[in-house]
């Protein structure tokens, strides 16, 4: 069946560091992709998406690409801060699927000053 | 716009009870879904309704999980009786259609705690 895997957490950086937290999935047919953040207390809110293979999703300065070739959607950003402290949920959507999130396990991010 | 509203936050209740859930998802939102969320995991999806249908309710655990969503808007989940492993943060997200990439808006969250 269709799944997300992340790379596990927690991740610690310091503020202003690059961060990449992995994200591969496996679906027949073509997925839309999302990144998903988690603020202490607070419910999911959508960080940002792609709907299909090379298109880039940006948001907050964080960005991810759709690699079909690798199912792959890793999501980076060039300089944290330490108000990105979250945990972050990758998850797909399956064409034809009725609009059913399927997420990964979630990567807690830590950023320090 | 007002988001999706959930309650209650917090829930205790020991193991054989009953406890009941209510959302109220984003005005004009068609699609509403439930999702567990046990510590430490992702979200999963319990049951998704399209106006008052149920559109998918595969792993909802139906001997003793229910949903409604009556006249097509607020939604109530409950569960009898509970066990230790219902232990969770219950999502309640709505959408505006069931295409593959509309965005899905979360409610808080109700967590639930099972003595």
């Amino acid at each position: 069946g269709d799944s997300v895997t992340q790379m596990e957490g927690p991740v610690t950086l310091s503020e202003e560091a690059f961060l990449t937290i992995n994200c591969t999935y496996t679906a027949t047919g073509y997925p839309s992709l999302f990144w998903y953040v988690q603020y202490p207390g607070e419910g999911l809110q959508l960080l940002l998406k792609a709907t299909k293979a090379d298109d880039k999703g940006s948001n907050k300065g964080f960005e991810a690409t759709y690699r079909k070739e690798t199912t792959s959607f890793h999501l980076e950003k060039g300089s944290v801060q330490v108000s990105d402290s979250a945990v972050y949920f990758c998850a797909l959507s399956r064409s034809g699927g009725y609009n059913k999130l399927i997420f990964g396990a979630g990567t807690r991010l830590a950023v320090h000053p | 716009e007002a988001g999706v509203a959930q309650s209650p936050r917090y829930k205790i209740i020991e193991k054989r009870q009953s406890v009941a859930f209510w959302c109220n998802p984003i005005s004009g939102h068609a699609t509403l879904y439930w999702y567990q969320q046990i510590l430490g995991q992702g979200p999963k999806l319990l049951i998704q309704f399209q106006n008052n249908g149920v559109v998918d309710d595969s792993q909802l655990p139906k001997d003793r999980f229910s949903a409604e969503r009556l006249k097509g808007v607020d939604s109530t989940l409950k569960i009898q009786p509970a066990k230790l492993e219902d232990s969770a943060v219950y999502l309640c997200a709505s959408s505006d259609g069931t295409g593959g990439n509309q965005p899905q808006h979360f409610g808080d969250g109700t967590r639930l705690s099972i003595l």
